[in-house]
Parts: structure tokens; C-alpha cells; sequence
């Protein structure tokens, strides 16, 4: 049974740059978070997706935006990136309503922007 | 402002012995609450959650206590093993399940002493 994936590992950006970060969810998952790790802090909510429409969304600016597909995988994409925006970025997965609404999570995608 | 506080940010703990891994939260609309272990370089791990309606649940050597008067829940490991070895992040969320945005604490870096 596959867990999350999420692509790349790795990633150095510049400022001002963009980047876009991938996620597959759990096999029979249908919900994807994102979420940002900065260093020595715990996991932030950046937003939900379910049924391709963002459904939560955190305080996070308007730069950070996301899609779902309709095979439920997804996208984090960050505009104008900051050195701020170094962090490690995970996504999790869930199933909404059914009993396994625990959020399970991926290996997450180190950013690194200078 | 931290509405998930883990206020220890390191325990060490021999093998063998109970780890007893604390939180506290400040948010009442909070009433689901999850621990999740990380080791570095992966994903969070999902261990054991408790809802607002019990005050205990237990999953082999982990138990998870509430307090909702006092707003606190702890983490009981028994016995402690090396492998336990991880930072621990408690997490909380509004809407009666864990499939909705989590707040994280900082979280208690467990060393386990062989």
C-alpha cells in the first residue's frame, strides 16, 4: 500500500523565483494539507484540498496557492519566493468521512531559497 | 500567539522507564488531539489521537491522557525503547476530527537512554 509521495526531495531556488512542489496522496486518500515546517518549529497549515476546491485555508499570503486533480494528487505552488519561504514543506493525506480521517503524512520537500 | 504549547523542548529518558511527553492548548474550539512522531529527514508519523469525549486512549505502549479542564494532554510511553528515539509533536484541531487543519506544537526532542 503506497504512502505519500511528494516530489522533488530537494530544491534551491532564488528570490524571486517560483516553484511548484508535488504530492500523491495514500492509495484510497481523497483530502490533501499542505503544510510549513520552518526550522526548530513545529508543522503550519498552509491550506486543504478536497474535491479539487481548496477547502481550509491558513495565514499564509496570497503567493502560496495550490490545485487538486481529479486523481486527488496535488500542487503547492509559491510566487516571488523569499528567504523566509526556506522550510520543509510536507503534505498529508486523508479520507473524509469515513472512519480514516487521521492525516498522514509524506517525506515533505526541502526548499532552500537564497 | 502558540495555541499548542509543548513547553520541554528536549527529555531524556532511560530504557525501560515511562516517557511522559506534555502539552497544553489554549483554544476551546479545539476537540481532537493527535501526537505524531518525527524522525529526521522523514515525515511526521502518525501514533495515537484522543477525542474531546474521552479522557484516555491507549495503543500498546502508548497512552494519551486529557485534561480538558486544564486544557493538557500527555503522551505515556511503557516501557521506553532506543527506537523511541524522535521528536514527538502534539497536534489539535476544531471540527470533532483530524482531517481538519492541525495545530501543531514546538515539539519535545525524546532521547531514550540504553
Amino acid at each position: 500500500d503506497a504512502g505519500v509521495t511528494q516530489s522533488p526531495t530537494h530544491l534551491i531556488k532564488t528570490r524571486g523565483q517560483q516553484v511548484t512542489l508535488r504530492c500523491s496522496p495514500k492509495s484510497g486518500h481523497d483530502t490533501v494539507s499542505w503544510y510549513q515546517q520552518a526550522l526548530g518549529q513545529g508543522p503550519q497549515f498552509i491550506f486543504q484540498y478536497y474535491e479539487e476546491e481548496e477547502r481550509q485555508r491558513g495565514n499564509f499570503p496570497d503567493r502560496f496557492s495550490g490545485h487538486q486533480y481529479p486523481n486527488y494528487s496535488s500542487e503547492l505552488n509559491v510566487n516571488a519566493l523569499l528567504l523566509g519561504d526556506s522550510a520543509l514543506y510536507l503534505c498529508a493525506s486523508s479520507l473524509i468521512g469515513r472512519g480514516q480521517e487521521t492525516q498522514y503524512f509524506g517525506p515533505g520537500t526541502r526548499l532552500l531559497v537564497l | 500567539d502558540q495555541q499548542v504549547k509543548q513547553n520541554s523542548p528536549s527529555l531524556s529518558v532511560q530504557e525501560g522507564r515511562i516517557s511522559i511527553l506534555n502539552c497544553d492548548y489554549t483554544n476551546s474550539m479545539f476537540d481532537y488531539f493527535l501526537w505524531y512522531k518525527k524522525y529526521p529527514a522523514e515525515g511526521p508519523t502518525f501514533l495515537i489521537s484522543i477525542s474531546s469525549i474521552k479522557d484516555k486512549n491507549e495503543d500498546g505502549r502508548f497512552t494519551v491522557f486529557l485534561n480538558k479542564s486544564a486544557k493538557h494532554l500527555s503522551l505515556h510511553i511503557v516501557p521506553s525503547q532506543p527506537g523511541d528515539s524522535a521528536v514527538y509533536f502534539c497536534a489539535a484541531s476544531a471540527g470533532g476530527a483530524g482531517s481538519y487543519q492541525l495545530t501543531f506544537g514546538k515539539g519535545t526532542k525524546l532521547s531514550v537512554i540504553p
